[in-house]
């Protein structure tokens, strides 16, 4: 079955320490993005990449990075400078729109819960 | 860009009716609605492109007002499975092709 995979579900971190959350997907979409979600604050954007070895900052980007090496993955490390970590994060992915410059619909993986000790 | 939801939730009857809102300051390009079940991904339900357009979805659907910058989503006849938190998202006319969600609306159905 085709999807995505994000690991690990559920992460603990001290404080200062960097974590890399894992989000894999066998769908074959070029766009894949990264989403925070906070309660009664929505989902937001981290980060997002249209294609390999290309991302562009979203609205939050501040204290965490990506890399999109492959086309199947693209890795979010949460960096100390990250001031609140503590919150869930969802991984998307997205085929092409029906015209161009569309964002087609987004799959979303089942998410990473973070919490910072 | 966060586009403005309404209400923030709103608790019905099963086969009771319901309107969400979902309102842009932004000119926009579609409108995607997503629902999300307590401890699971959301899920998608539908896109609108500018051009007025309606869809449906079994007894749910939606219209996109796109002078307004306004879309509505309708649940007829709702059923225990519809509760969920309901997001719009947003893809502005200019700009990154992206999505800017809501801050959700919280269905409940009760029987």
């Amino acid at each position: 079955d085709g999807g995505i995979t994000q690991s690990p579900k559920y992460l603990f971190r001290k404080e200062g320490q960097n974590v890399t959350l894992s989000c894999e997907q066998n769908l074959n979409h070029d766009a894949m993005y990264w989403y925070r979600q906070d309660p009664g604050q929505g989902l937001r954007l981290i980060y997002y990449s249209q294609i390999v070895n290309d991302f562009q900052k979203g609205d939050i980007a501040e204290g965490y990075s990506v890399s999109r090496e492959k086309k199947e993955s693209f890795p979010l490390t949460v960096t100390s400078a990250q001031k609140n970590p503590t919150a869930f994060y969802l991984c998307a992915s997205s085929p092409p729109g029906r015209l161009a410059g569309e964002t087609g619909e987004l799959f979303f993986g089942e998410g990473s819960r973070l919490t910072v000790l | 860009q966060q586009p403005v939801q309404s209400p923030q939730a709103v608790i019905l009857r099963e086969g009771e009716d319901a309107v969400i809102n979902c309102s842009s300051s932004k000119a926009l390009y579609s409108v995607h609605w997503y629902r999300q079940k307590h401890g699971e991904a959301p899920v998608f339900l539908m896109i609108l492109l500018k051009g007025g357009e309606q869809k449906g979805h079994d007894k749910i659907s939606a219209s996109f007002n796109e002078k307004k910058q306004q879309s509505s989503l309708y649940l007829t006849a709702s059923q225990l499975s519809y509760s969920g938190t309901y997001f719009c998202g947003t893809e502005p006319q200019t700009g990154a092709n992206n999505l800017f969600f809501g801050t959700g609306t919280r269905l409940t159905v009760i029987p």
